[in-house]
């Protein structure tokens, strides 16, 4: 079955750059979220977006933004990279409204963003 | 304050061992989700199992069990005849109900190690 492609799978910048990070969500799935997860932390939520549009808001930072476009896929754009911004990132996709409320979030494989 | 508690940091077992992993949770909704993912070395996010809050049923799938209790709000998980292949982070995560696309709140991990 197809899953939550993620790409790239590992990316290395320099502190100041930007950062682009990208994210194919299963077929059909309607809802992206992003998350990024530091070292022996646990994911933290920094956005979704429901039918292409911002759906909820959680830790993500002012030089963090994304977007989901009209085939669903998403984007997260880091600019100004902080070497705490170092960390996995993860795209999930669920069926939003479609299924109800709280449908499983499946996972990509991450970003690993290695900022030096 | 975190709506999800892994009071176990990290848990080691030899191979055939049984192990419980302990999930408390808090939320003021009355609708909400629970989920359990697994998190091997190879850093993926792998989806175990989702309980609406007005499923009590306890669950097996295999050598996994879930075992939900509200009136203690706890969301246990245990393996049994544990594997070295069951080596991973398991993380414990709540959804609250409301409409569109729902963030889950994760608990901080739990690292199991099975010595063979």
């Amino acid at each position: 079955a197809a899953g939550v492609i993620q790409s790239p799978r590992h990316l290395i910048k320099e502190k100041r750059e930007t950062a682009t990070l990208k994210c194919y969500p299963i077929p059909r799935h309607d809802t992206v979220y992003w998350y990024q997860q530091g070292p022996g932390q646990d994911p933290q939520f920094l956005i979704s977006f429901y039918e292409k549009m911002q759906s909820d808001k959680g830790s993500i930072p002012d030089r963090f933004s994304a977007q989901q476009f009209s085939d669903y896929h998403s984007e997260l754009n880091m600019s100004s990279l902080e070497l705490g911004d170092s960390a996995l990132y993860f795209c999930a996709s669920s069926l939003g409204q479609l299924q109800g409320a709280n449908s499983p979030l499946h996972f990509g494989n991450g970003t690993r963003l290695t900022v030096t | 304050a975190q709506k999800v508690t892994q009071a176990q940091t990290e848990i080691s077992v030899v191979e055939k061992e049984d192990v419980t992993l302990d999930c408390v949770y808090e939320t003021r909704d009355t609708t909400y989700y629970l989920f359990w993912y697994k998190q091997p070395p190879s850093g993926e996010l792998v989806f175990l199992i989702r309980r609406n809050s007005f499923d009590e049923q306890n669950e097996i799938s295999g050598r996994y069990s879930w075992n939900f209790q509200k009136s203690t709000s706890s969301f246990n998980f245990t393996i049994t005849a544990s594997q070295v292949v069951d080596s991973a982070v398991y993380f414990c995560a709540l959804s609250e109900g409301k409409g569109g696309a729902n963030n889950l709140f994760f608990g901080t991990g739990t690292r199991l190690t099975v010595i063979p």
